[in-house]
């Protein structure tokens, strides 16, 4: 079983609807949770940091952490054109530097 | 705002050459990384390098590579002999303290032939 599961998508939209991205993971030991965004050729740009269980809002954005399932989300709120691009989630554990990242979702927004 | 810069942002090398890709990592950062992304897959961990050694290091971090803080500034990822399979984006990244955010440079497209 992989660390981190991500649905690749691809996930297509019209502008202005919710968006929700979702990663599960299979070791309990995570504590902290990210949302990179990256486009193409790019590097990853970190859009949301949350530890352990909860929610943080940001904007359009909100990180959701289940850590009793396992599962975390990405809600992106009335959906932009310019928010077409893969959403990477990564965690971590509480000790150690090391990141663990889904595949990426990749998503579109049609004007 | 402080950014991560990396150079080049395109190699392209013969397989067994050495490359040596760079990173100028932001200024007051500690904790730094070098990560691959094969085309079409996931970011993966290669290493993290702290108080000018390496902390932790993937199984992909063989013999073939190295890292060096050489002047204070720029942070180094060497492949020895390249091969194919090293053909990625290698993304470098720093943190400022442990348990805050990395960020990421724009990456370096590898391309062995």
């Amino acid at each position: 079983q992989k660390e981190v599961e991500q649905d690749p998508g691809p996930l297509s939209v019209p502008e202005g609807a919710i968006v929700s991205l979702n990663c599960t993971y299979s070791n309990s030991a995570f504590q902290y949770f990210m949302w990179y965004r990256q486009y193409s050729r790019k590097g990853p740009e970190l859009l949301m940091y949350t530890y352990s269980s909860g929610n943080k809002e940001d904007g359009r954005f909100t990180a959701q952490v289940d850590k009793s399932s396992k599962y975390i989300s990405l809600f992106i709120r009335d959906s932009q054109p310019s928010d077409s691009a893969t959403y990477l989630c990564a965690m971590r554990r509480n000790t150690g530097n090391q990141f663990y990242f889904g595949t990426g979702t990749s998503l579109t927004v049609i004007p | 705002e402080p950014e991560v810069t990396q150079t080049p942002s395109h190699q392209v090398t013969q397989m067994g050459q050495e490359v040596i890709l760079r990173c100028v990592p932001i200024s007051n950062h500690l904790y730094f990384y070098w990560y691959r992304q094969i085309l079409g897959q996931k970011v993966e961990f290669l290493v993290s390098f702290y108080n000018n050694e390496i902390s932790e290091k993937s199984e992909i971090f063989d013999d073939q590579f190295s890292v060096e803080r050489p002047d204070g500034s720029n942070f180094t990822l060497k492949i020895r002999s390249t091969k194919l399979e090293d053909s990625a984006m290698y993304f470098c990244a720093c943190q400022r303290e442990t348990l805050n955010e990395q960020f990421f440079g724009p990456g370096t497209r590898l391309t062995v032939l």
